[in-house]
């Protein structure tokens, strides 16, 4: 069946600490990946996105993602975090399942980043 | 301004009452889908709609039910047969529901407590 693993469900960092958010899923034929947060008191919005071509890909407020198909993982990072980075991340696949497009979420991972 | 909205914000139903959560998009989007969100569980699909008229089930649908007479709306029924009602309702768009244009924008949520 397909599946999304998020293994870090929590994660405290300091200010300035690098941040690696791990995803991994389990999912035949071509996938779309997406990371998604949700700030404290906001909506779920999207915070990048891969379908294809180069498998690094930056989205917004200097985080950028990596899919290594050989690994199925989509791992969430960012050089240097902040206070406001504090929030709860979701990994989400879509693709095909007989012949219907799916989308699947991750269990998330809240982050909680100390001044 | 575009967006989803979802009505209301805060709910609360006696048991054994069914309650009808609202949804209305304005971004012309065909596909919309509606997710539960309880804590350490991520997102669970509840129902989806690639296009008006029609609509699926998704993972956890029993006890709900929707309907998609229009584009921009979407709305959602607990029924007193769901035996947990009591969580986060999240709606959402995307332009279509297929494998392109799928990034998926949320609205800000109902909180739904069964007394």
């Amino acid at each position: 069946a397909q599946s999304v693993s998020q293994h870090n469900h929590h994660v405290i960092l300091s200010e300035a600490a690098s941040l690696e958010l791990g995803c991994n899923y389990s999912y035949g034929g071509t996938v779309n990946l997406f990371w998604y947060v949700q700030y404290p008191g906001q909506h779920l919005q999207l915070l990048l996105k891969y379908f294809s071509g180069d498998p690094l890909v930056k989205g917004i407020k200097g985080f950028e993602a990596e899919f290594i198909k050989s690994k199925f993982s989509f791992n969430l990072r960012k050089p240097s975090v902040q206070w406001s980075d504090t929030a709860e991340y979701f990994c989400a696949v879509g693709g095909y399942t007989s012949g219907t497009y799916k989308y699947i979420f991750g269990t998330g991972t809240r982050l909680k980043v100390l001044a | 301004d575009g967006g989803i909205t979802q009505s209301p914000k805060y709910l609360f139903r006696k048991e054994g009452q069914n309650v009808t959560l609202s949804c209305e998009q304005n971004l012309n989007h065909d596909a919309m889908y509606w997710y539960r969100q309880d804590p350490g569980q991520g997102l669970r699909l509840i129902y989806y709609s690639q296009i008006v008229n029609d609509f699926q089930k998704g993972d956890i649908a029993e006890g709900y039910s929707v309907s998609r007479e229009k584009k921009e709306s979407f709305p959602l029924t607990v029924t007193s047969a769901q035996k947990n009602p009591t969580a986060f309702y999240l709606c959402a768009s995307s332009i279509s529901g297929g494998i392109l244009y799928n990034e998926q924008f949320f609205g800000p949520g109902t909180r739904l407590t069964v007394l």
